[in-house]
């Protein structure tokens, strides 16, 4: 079974450009997750998604991330503009309530080192 | 809201020893566990999950922890630290909603 795909695995960009992620769960789980992990921390939720509805957004910072997942299987991560202190690696999981597994499975992550 | 903290950001273990990672949860209801390890540039992988079964639970790699109600713990063991073991490792607990909240984690040296 392929695991969950995430592209690009590093970016960089300068303060105020703008960028997106994708991500590709685990075919056939409906919830995917967004996380956020700045260098000696552990991952912080952004936003979870249930099939194409978001069911989490409590931490994104509304006024320059956002994210859809049309179709309820891929999602896009965007900054829009982006500052020094979104220099992280964000991590895209997915997992599938139904089998009662309780296990969200991650994608390797992107880097984004802003400048 | 529920919470984990991990002591200790580094731990270094000699080749062979003990490998031992505390993990204290603060939650209002029974919690979900998880232990999660990333190598260097890679995502989480799951080393193994207490959800309400048996109290002493065995992972991947030789990993096990023991859920403490009392002491509000989910320590990670591994009797014998293996090179291949050196890693950042993840204690994370869940409510509901399968929303984990991760610790800052511990990054594992292995001395030869």
């Amino acid at each position: 079974e392929a695991g969950v795909a995430q592209s690009p695995r590093y970016k960089i960009i300068e303060k105020r450009q703008s960028v997106a992620f994708w991500c590709n769960p685990i075919s056939g789980h409906a919830t995917l997750y967004w996380y956020q992990q700045i260098l000696g921390q552990g991952p912080k939720l952004l936003i979870q998604f249930q099939n194409n509805g978001v069911v989490d957004d409590s931490q994104l910072p509304k006024d320059r991330f956002s994210a859809e997942r049309l179709k309820g299987v891929d999602s896009t991560l965007k900054i829009q503009p982006a500052k020094l202190e979104d220099s992280a690696v964000y991590l895209c999981a997915s997992t599938d309530f139904g089998t009662g597994n309780y296990e969200q499975y991650f994608g390797p992550g992107t880097r984004l080192t802003v400048t | 809201a529920q919470s984990v903290t991990q002591l200790g950001s580094h731990v270094s273990v000699s080749e062979g020893a003990l490998v031992l990672l505390r993990c204290n949860y603060s939650s209002s209801v029974p919690p979900y566990l998880f232990w999660y390890v990333q190598y260097p540039n890679q995502g989480l992988q799951l080393l193994l999950k207490y959800t309400s079964a048996a109290t002493l639970v065995k992972g991947i790699n030789g990993f096990e922890a023991e859920f403490k109600k009392s002491e509000t713990s989910f320590h990670l063991t591994k009797p014998s630290a293996h090179m291949s073991d050196a890693a950042e490792y993840f204690c994370a607990v869940s409510q509901g909603n399968n929303r984990l909240a991760f610790g800052k984690g511990n990054q594992v040296v292995v001395i030869p």
